[in-house]
């Protein structure tokens, strides 16, 4: 079984701040991750993916990602925050035969002018 | 590339009627596609696997016989939602899977109300 557990339903960072979004998952195979993003009313963007291949996995938007798999994380990060970054962030874990992808609660991030 | 278009956006009908949702992958072919439903301020919840020329498979707790799927083609999958009651009201989300990837490309969503 896979399932993602994201720590924060809400974060709220200064605009040129770090953001750090954190995530782990489970999973009793090789996993997949994701992390998407959603604006309102909208459907999901695919920010980036890890697929096995490198660990620090850069995205769209500056975003970027490291897998550690002593850790069971995925957590998401970007240097410097845009209001444009506000929005709600859903880590996903995937990569069983299915192709199945298990969503996280999300996590709304806030921006702080 | 790889776009997925839904239709209609936003749709209002009345307790009793049926609606119809359509999928479509733009421009790729995709075996597999997926229909979730979203709760305000909540996440995706996984409805059914769809799958071309074959019978969707529903998670578990999903009517299959309120939520109708059909994957006629290989670029557009239906989700029926018959006798619609005002508690299914949501943001209904598709997803298409290209063959041979293992990446889901979202729809854009569509807002049922039912009144």
């Amino acid at each position: 079984a896979q399932s993602v557990t994201q720590l924060g339903s809400h974060v709220s960072v200064s605009e040129g701040a770090l953001v750090l979004l954190r995530c782990n998952y489970s999973s009793s195979v090789p996993p997949y991750l994701f992390w998407y993003v959603q604006y309102p009313n909208q459907g999901l963007q695919l920010l980036l993916k890890y697929t096995s291949a490198a660990t620090l996995v850069k995205g769209i938007n500056g975003f970027e990602a490291e897998f550690k798999k002593s850790e069971t994380s995925f957590h998401l990060t970007k240097p410097s925050a845009h209001m444009s970054d506000a929005a709600e962030y859903f880590c996903a874990v995937g990569g069983n035969r299915d192709d199945k992808i298990i969503f996280g609660k999300g996590t709304r991030l806030h921006i702080l002018p | 590339g790889a776009v997925v278009s839904q239709h209609p956006s936003r749709v209002i009908c009345k307790s009793g009627t049926s609606v119809k949702i359509e999928c479509r992958s733009l421009d790729f072919q995709a075996t597999t596609m997926f229909w979730y439903r979203q709760f305000p301020k909540q996440s995706l919840m996984l409805m059914a696997t769809s799958n071309e020329g074959s019978k969707a498979t529903y998670e578990q707790g999903v009517e299959k016989d309120k939520f109708l799927i059909n994957h006629a083609s290989l670029t557009l999958s239906t989700l029926t939602v018959t006798s619609a009651h005002p508690e299914d009201s949501s943001f209904y989300i598709c997803s298409a899977m290209p063959g041979g990837m293992n990446e889901q490309y979202f729809g854009p969503g569509t807002r049922l109300t039912v009144t």
